[in-house]
């Protein structure tokens, strides 16, 4: 079974500066998804990005983008820039990309509870 | 177009008492997932519904919990008996296929049961 770990349960920033939430994986697959959901206090669950692993160019969408390393399965997200909106819980997931079965199912990490200090 | 619809937001129930939450999927959606969200923890997969249909129910509790999704309405989970161990944050997401690419894969903002 998949295994998502994020190592770090809290993490703060100054405005304007960059920080970087790690996540690391578990699974025997080749072919997969990975993403980013960030979780407001509204407790909506909004996606940050996503990349596929067959890809190996990292995602990037506007001031956040990821560092994936496959063969590390690590997939670590950073954000630029930061802005007191980005305060939230960040959740990486993994998703099967294989036909059939169970693809349609996410594994979340615990999450990390990102601060961002004025 | 409104998004994932979850009633209610907030959910009191006295131990024993039945909870019913309801997810309404965005328009064009016809895949209906549930996960629920134990406190300090991540999103766990419960139930994946079409309309009429129990797709997978393998994360789901063997005892006292449900999942509907009919031709008409909601979606429901509904937990029987419910104990101080159910309360969480549940949420519904909707997908109009089986999305791989997580794009349209659209999450509501949950029911948070308490058990008292």
């Amino acid at each position: 079974a998949q295994t998502v770990t994020q190592s770090q349960p809290e993490m703060s920033v100054q405005e304007a500066e960059t920080v970087t939430l790690s996540c690391t994986y578990d699974t025997s697959e080749s072919d997969y998804y990975l993403f980013w959901y960030k979780q407001p206090p509204s407790r909506q669950m909004i996606l940050v990005i996503r990349q596929e692993a067959y890809k190996q160019q990292n995602a990037t969408e506007n001031r956040f983008s990821v560092n994936f390393q496959k063969a590390a399965k690590s997939f670590s997200l950073k954000i630029s820039d930061s802005q007191l909106g980005d305060a939230a819980m960040y959740f990486c997931a993994y998703r099967t990309a294989k036909g059939g079965g169970s693809n349609y199912k996410l594994t979340f990490g615990k999450g990390t509870l990102l601060t961002v200090n004025p | 177009n409104a998004g994932v619809m979850q009633n209610p937001r907030h959910l009191v129930r006295r131990r024993g008492q039945e909870a019913r939450l309801r997810c309404s999927p965005m328009k064009g959606h016809s895949h209906v997932y549930w996960y629920r969200q134990l406190p300090e923890e991540g999103l766990k997969f419960m139930v994946y519904l079409q309309k009429e249909n129990i797709i997978d129910e393998s994360g789901m509790p063997k005892e006292r919990f449900s999942a509907e999704f009919p031709k008409e309405g909601p979606s429901i989970l509904r937990i029987q008996q419910v104990v101080r161990g159910d309360s969480a944050a549940y949420f519904c997401a909707s997908s109009p296929t089986i999305d791989r690419g997580q794009r349209s894969y659209t999450f509501g903002s949950g029911t948070r049961l308490t058990v008292v």
